[in-house]
């Protein structure tokens, strides 16, 4: 079975405070990715990865930088965090071949006081 | 910009109801449409639809694509409690780097006793 487990279940941090939520998969997947979920919005993609140290926006990438130096990680940069950016943070994963579904981890709630 | 719109938002119904859950979309050369379904962590995969017409099916939960209309739905019969969820609708195009996906916001199913 895929697994893909992130560092945090839950998380409180302060405004400004720099904050890392990190991510990793077993199953050798090439395309990770981290997005945000917020009530009526649905999942929106912050960046995605698709190979190591390369990376790509999403369509919400404002105040968040990612970092892909191995194959497995994928983390999520906060640089400042904002209360804005409370939220719930799924990273998936992703292989270039079958299956071609999405595997999510269990996601981090963030809350930014 | 692809668009992924599901309705309704949310959805009450009680043990034994049917349900129909909506969702169009708009993407620019489609490939693939998902269904998920997440309660409270991470999402978990239900469907994938490629051609149109074509059903599938899982127990009680059934799905189909219509290519032309550009439009799924996800019926569940006989509803139990535990179908309580989100349902999440995504399509994926033939292009982008890491074949991201587009999500819609989501609905969220209650089933009462």
């Amino acid at each position: 079975d895929v697994k893909v487990t992130q560092s945090s279940r839950y998380l409180v941090k302060r405004t400004g405070e720099k904050v890392f939520l990190e991510c990793v998969q077993d199953m050798d997947h090439e395309n990770m990715f981290w997005y945000r979920q917020d009530p009526g919005l649905g999942l929106r993609l912050i960046y995605f990865s698709y190979d190591v140290k390369m990376k790509e926006k999403g369509d919400i990438p404002e105040g968040y930088s990612v970092s892909r130096e191995k194959k497995e990680r994928f983390s999520l940069i906060l640089e400042s965090a904002s209360t804005n950016q409370t939220s719930m943070y799924l990273c998936a994963s992703r292989g270039t071949g079958i299956p071609y579904e999405q595997y999510f981890g269990p996601g981090t709630r963030l809350t930014v006081t | 910009e692809d668009k992924v719109v599901q309705s309704p938002l949310s959805l009450v119904v009680h043990e034994g109801d049917t349900v129909t859950l909506n969702c169009s979309y708009e993407v620019t050369n489609f490939r693939s449409l998902l269904w998920y379904k997440q309660e409270k962590k991470a999402p978990t995969f239900l469907f994938m639809l490629t051609s149109s017409g074509i059903e599938k099916k899982s127990g009680r939960l059934s799905s189909i694509l219509d290519k032309k209309e550009l439009f799924s739905i996800l019926n569940i019969t006989a509803t139990q409690t535990g179908d309580s969820a989100i349902y999440l609708c995504a399509v994926e195009p033939h292009s982008g780097s890491a074949r991201q996906l587009t999500f819609g916001s989501g609905t969220q199913l209650t089933v009462l006793p």
